[in-house]
């Protein structure tokens, strides 16, 4: 299987600051790597697909890029609503997906 | 919209067999291949079975399969899971989701299910 690791563990950040999380994969997965955040007690939602590709609805400050094995995360001006974990998902070797341990994100 | 609602978790003996389902609206369940992807408390997300539009081909991990069936009825838009054989690390909160290409594009609320004696 694809072993997706993403760091850092846990991030506490200053609301106004960007910050950014990685995703590592064990193989090259080219574009085929998607990111989700989950809300306590909430279910995921999607925020990136392939890589970089923006999703209607959710805010700009969120954007990433990658290709291969290294992807990022970036969230420009952290909001206090952006309190959340972040999950990077691999579909290279679908159906056999596989998500990363995630990356929570803490407003100090 | 879309929604997707999970039910019929709960508290199981280990050894014992429960059946999730999800009822899908505001889109047409037949067009779109679907998927359960559950989470252990506090920790992170582990795809469980995806099916084909007609119900006609399933995936699993090596982790439920032979113990895990994946099934749909696209007349009533609903996705099941038909879990047996239970362990106590199938205590999870299981989402059903749909798929969108590759990627998870909604997903519902989830449901908490417990293997415990």
């Amino acid at each position: 299987d694809i072993v997706l690791t993403q760091s850092p563990t846990t991030l506490s950040v200053t609301p106004g600051e960007t910050v950014s999380l990685s995703c590592r994969a064990s193989h090259s997965i080219g574009t085929n790597l998607h990111w989700y955040q989950q809300k306590t007690n909430e279910s995921p939602r999607l925020l990136i697909k392939y890589a970089s590709q923006s999703i209607s609805g959710i805010p700009s400050r969120f954007s990433a890029s990658g290709s291969g094995t290294d992807f990022t995360l970036n969230i420009n001006n952290v909001e206090f609503d952006d309190v959340s974990s972040y999950f990077c998902q691999q579909t290279q070797s679908w159906p056999r997906n596989t998500f990363g341990a995630g990356t929570k994100l803490e407003l100090k | 919209e879309v929604q997707l609602v999970e039910s019929g978790g709960g508290l199981v003996q280990p050894g014992r067999s429960l059946k999730l389902s999800c009822a899908a609206s505001g889109f047409t369940f037949s067009n779109y291949y679907m998927a359960w992807v559950r989470q252990a408390p506090k920790k992170g997300l582990e795809w469980v079975a995806t099916i084909s539009t007609s119900g006609s081909r399933t995936y699993y991990p090596d982790s439920v399969k032979g113990r895990f069936t994946i099934s749909r009825d696209n007349a009533k838009s609903s996705l099941y899971l038909q879990m047996n054989s239970l362990k106590s690390e199938d205590t999870a909160t299981y989402y059903c989701a749909r798929h969108e290409q590759l990627y998870l594009d909604y997903w519902g609320q989830g449901v908490m299910v417990t293997v415990s004696s």
